[in-house]
């Protein structure tokens, strides 16, 4: 089974705090990517990575970045956290973009609170 | 927006009854995916179809595409307490990199 992993199920920050979230697959898929789960909004995709040291924005990457340095691993930055950047962040990992191996498999999500 | 969307927001049913939700999208599409979430956790995927598949089964779930309406249905027979979560339509728009989800569907089946 594929497993995608995330760094802390929970987490608490501070405004201003420069926050790391990791996530790690272990089924050696090209893609991954990023989301936030907020209610009312569904999902949104915030960026994405197709390989190594490649990153493409989704449709709200301002005050995020992110990082791909190696195959398994995609890490979510926030430089400066917001409030309006408390959420349920989820990530996710595909194979491949066509056809059967375009299912995308998540991770269990980090709750994020910004104080 | 190219999101899908999904009817209706919420259900509620009584375990054993059939349980069917809709999703409507706006671009045609190269597939479409169901997801499902629990409370609290990570989407799990459960069914894919493609553009030019009208309907596909996997155990109790059904899923129809009609493209001409550019809309999906899932149906769940012979529902289970277990199956309460939410469900989330997933579309991957002809040209497109990535998949688009709807705000999803709460299903409750009460025992």
């Amino acid at each position: 089974d594929v497993k995608v992993t995330q760094s802390s199920r929970y987490l608490v920050k501070r405004t201003g705090e420069k926050v790391f979230l990791e996530c790690v697959q272990d089924m050696d898929h090209e893609n991954m990517f990023w989301y936030r789960q907020d209610p009312g909004l569904g999902l949104r995709l915030i960026y994405f990575s197709y390989d190594v040291k490649m990153k493409e924005k989704g449709d709200i990457p301002e005050g995020y970045s992110v990082s791909r340095e190696k195959k398994e691993r995609f890490s979510l930055i926030l430089e400066s956290a917001s409030t309006n950047q408390t959420s349920m962040y989820l990530c996710a990992s595909s194979l491949r973009r066509e056809g059967s191996r375009d299912t995308q498999y998540f991770g269990p999500g980090t709750r994020l609170t910004v104080l | 927006s190219q999101q899908g969307e999904e009817d209706p927001q919420a259900l509620s049913i009584q375990e054993g009854e059939n349980a069917t939700m809709n999703c409507s999208y706006k671009t045609s599409i190269n597939n479409l995916q169901w997801y499902r979430q629990n409370s609290g956790r990570g989407l799990v995927h459960l069914i894919l179809i493609r553009s030019n598949e009208r309907e596909k089964h996997s155990g109790r779930l059904r899923v129809t595409l009609d493209t001409s309406k550019k809309s999906s249905s899932l149906l769940i027979t012979a529902s289970r307490a277990a199956d309460t979560a939410s469900y989330f339509c997933a579309t991957r728009p002809a040209g497109a990199n990535n998949l688009f989800f709807g705000t999803g569907t709460r299903l409750t089946v009460i025992p």
